[in-house]
């Protein structure tokens, strides 16, 4: 079974350039979630999507950040545009879509390599 | 303000014997734990969980113990082997955080290094 894919595995652009990373989660895991650390700081939660709804957004930095999820598949996530303390390595994870309602070991997050972004 | 702290950046233990990875967590609502596998260049991978509900769970050379009441977990392993050295991370989530996201909540991390 082939795991959780990122793309590129680096970026390196200029201030107030775009870029846009894709993540490409395990076959079948509704569950897709985008993590980000800065340098030197923790991994740190940026949304979560259930199929192509964005269940909950509450760690986007600010609207220069846009996810998506068409067709409840692969994802995106722009950055437009792009800031200096943009950079980081952003990882995205997923995991499969249980029925009971509450968190079990079977739903825990399967991570990418994740995608180093230097903005000079 | 962090929520899951780890306070040892490094620890370094010779081959064979005991690791033990230290976590604590100001969040009185974090009710399922877990630890997570760094390697550089790759993502986090899963290695143990433990719920709230439990004190310990084991899985092979790793033990995770949870203590509610001192809001702190570790992770034990043993015997400690060269390729367990990488970056350990300690992540928590609520399921009562309303917004029906099991959202991880990271600790900084410890990096392992076992010494043959």
């Amino acid at each position: 079974e082939a795991g959780v894919t990122q793309f590129p595995s680096h970026s390196v652009i200029e201030k107030g350039q775009t870029v846009t990373l894709r993540c490409d989660p395990i076959s079948g895991h509704d569950n897709l979630y985008w993590y980000r650390r800065v340098m030197g700081k923790e991994i740190k939660f940026l949304l979560h999507f259930v199929k192509e709804s964005k269940q909950d957004e509450s760690g986007m930095p600010n609207n220069r950040f846009l996810a998506e999820r068409t067709g409840g598949t692969y994802s995106t996530l722009k950055v437009q545009p792009a800031e200096l303390e943009d950079s980081g390595v952003y990882f995205c994870a997923s995991s499969p879509r249980l029925a009971g309602g509450y968190l079990q070991a079977q739903e825990t997050q399967y991570f990418g390599p994740g995608t180093r972004l230097l903005v000079l | 303000d962090q929520q899951v702290k780890q306070n040892s950046p490094s620890l370094s233990v010779q081959e064979g014997r005991i690791s033990i990875l230290n976590c604590d967590y100001t969040n009185s609502m974090f009710d399922y734990f877990l630890w997570y596998k760094k390697y550089p260049a790759e993502g986090p991978t899963f290695l143990i969980s433990i719920s709230s509900i439990k004190d310990k769970n084991e899985d092979g050379r790793f033990t995770v113990f949870l203590n509610k009441s001192a809001k702190h977990l570790s992770l034990h392993i043993v015997p400690s082997q060269p390729g367990d050295s990488a970056v350990y991370f300690c992540a928590a989530i609520s399921s009562y955080s309303g917004a029906g996201s099991y959202q991880l909540t990271f600790g900084k991390g410890t990096k392992l290094s076992v010494i043959p």
